[in-house]
Formats: C-alpha cells, structure tokens, sequence
C-alpha cells in the first residue's frame, strides 16, 4: 500500500523558472513532512521538512505548502537551477518508536540551462 | 565531520550466494535504519534499531533478511540465498535517538548497490 504518492514522475523546467512538486498522503498518524534531495551515487539529504501545525514553510528559493484537510503537501523551487537537477523525494513520518520515514516514488528534475 | 559511511559501494553476487553489507553511522547517533531503495522508486524501510537491539524490524521482506548491530554502533545486513529480486541500493541512516513527539534528521549514506545475478 502506497502511503504517499508523488507526482509527477519528471519534471523538466527552463533555468529561472519554478519547479513543483505534489504529494498526497493517507495516514493522519504522519506528523513530519520532509522533503529530501538525491543525486546519482548518493545517499538523499534532507531539503526541508513542515510540521501540520504550519501552512507554509520557505528556506531560501526552497517552499513547502501543507494543507492538513486535503492530506497533500508540495515543494516549489523558484529561480530553478541546473544544479537542482536531481530526484525529489517526499515523506513522511508518524508518531511511533521508530520513526521511520515513508517515500514517495520520486521526482526526477532537470533543470535546463 | 564524517557522514554514515556503507561498504561495499558496490557488490555483484550470484543468485542463491549471501553477502552483508555494511554501515558505519555518525558518531553517538544510536538510531540506526537500513532503508532498500529499487531502479526508481524511494526508499522502504527494512528494520530500525535503537542502540544493540533490532526495535522495529517490520520491514523486513522476509527470514532471508537480517540485520545486527553487536555494539550500538556498526551495523551489518545480512541476506540469504539472494534472488535477483533483491538488486536494488541498501541505504543506511542514522539519527540522535528519535522520540515519539518529535523528529530527529536521518542522516544518509550512499548507499551499497546490490547486483544479484
């Protein structure tokens, strides 16, 4: 059972435009939602993360919009740049022991210069 | 300072043959997951310890699949009999100890690409 599904699967945009990313999930027990960054070769590394209690959260060209009613969550990318180029993924994780992340499938960008 | 570091980068094997992979976390973190990620998807989770022992090993696919970590610090997966389903990259993360109200950052490594032939 997919628990967070991603969309779209890839995603091309020109260098300085803006790059989104959609997520929905189904398990209201989640309560972490962060979004992690992976280049070829390499482990993913943690982007930005929201917490429900917050609508919108912004680090930089970086943007995470939650809505909580709805259970989707996405990340805008503004002023896109062929460094972003990479897979994006979405997750999520809920109140337990473990703490275990749950994927999206991915988002693979490229960004064109 | 040092990330998580796995070994091998990368291990071809034969089907029916075992192989362990390996994963060296971040100094003092005693939260450590092993994740398998396949071709274009993201990655699942396979089993999560908190110090020596194996606190959530839900994820695990099946008794072919197991994992220690005899020290709190160095885990190692172990698979058995592998079948070519198991190709895919075992990620390792580890974190300061997770609490149930809050989220520590998962720290990845780079992954170990498993080719089972």
């Amino acid at each position: 059972q997919q628990q967070v599904k991603q969309s779209p699967q890839s995603l091309i945009v020109q260098k300085g435009g803006i790059s989104i990313i959609n997520c929905a999930y189904e398990n209201t027990a989640f309560d972490y939602f962060p979004w992690y960054q992976q280049f070829p070769g390499k482990g993913p590394a943690l982007l930005i993360a929201i917490r429900p209690d917050v609508s919108e959260k912004k680090e930089g060209r970086f943007t995470i919009s939650f809505n909580k009613s709805a259970k989707q969550f996405s990340l805008h990318i503004m002023d896109s740049q062929p460094g972003d180029s990479a897979t994006y993924f979405c997750a999520a994780t809920g109140r337990g022991s473990a703490r275990q992340l749950t994927f999206g499938s991915g988002t693979q960008l490229t960004v064109l210069p | 300072g040092a990330g998580v570091s796995q070994t091998p980068s990368n291990k071809v094997t034969e089907k029916g043959k075992y192989v362990e992979l390996r994963c060296d976390p971040i100094s003092g973190h005693t939260a450590l997951y092993w994740y398998r990620q396949s071709l274009g998807q993201g990655p699942e989770f396979l089993i999560y310890f908190q110090g020596t022992g194996a606190a959530d090993d839900s994820g695990l696919p099946n008794d072919r699949f197991f994992a220690v970590r005899p020290e709190g610090s160095v885990s190692t997966l172990k698979i058995q009999r592998t079948e070519r389903g198991d190709s895919a990259v075992y990620l390792c993360a580890s974190s300061l100890n997770p609490g149930t109200l809050h989220y520590n950052e998962q720290f990845f490594g780079p992954g170990t690409r498993l080719t089972v032939l």
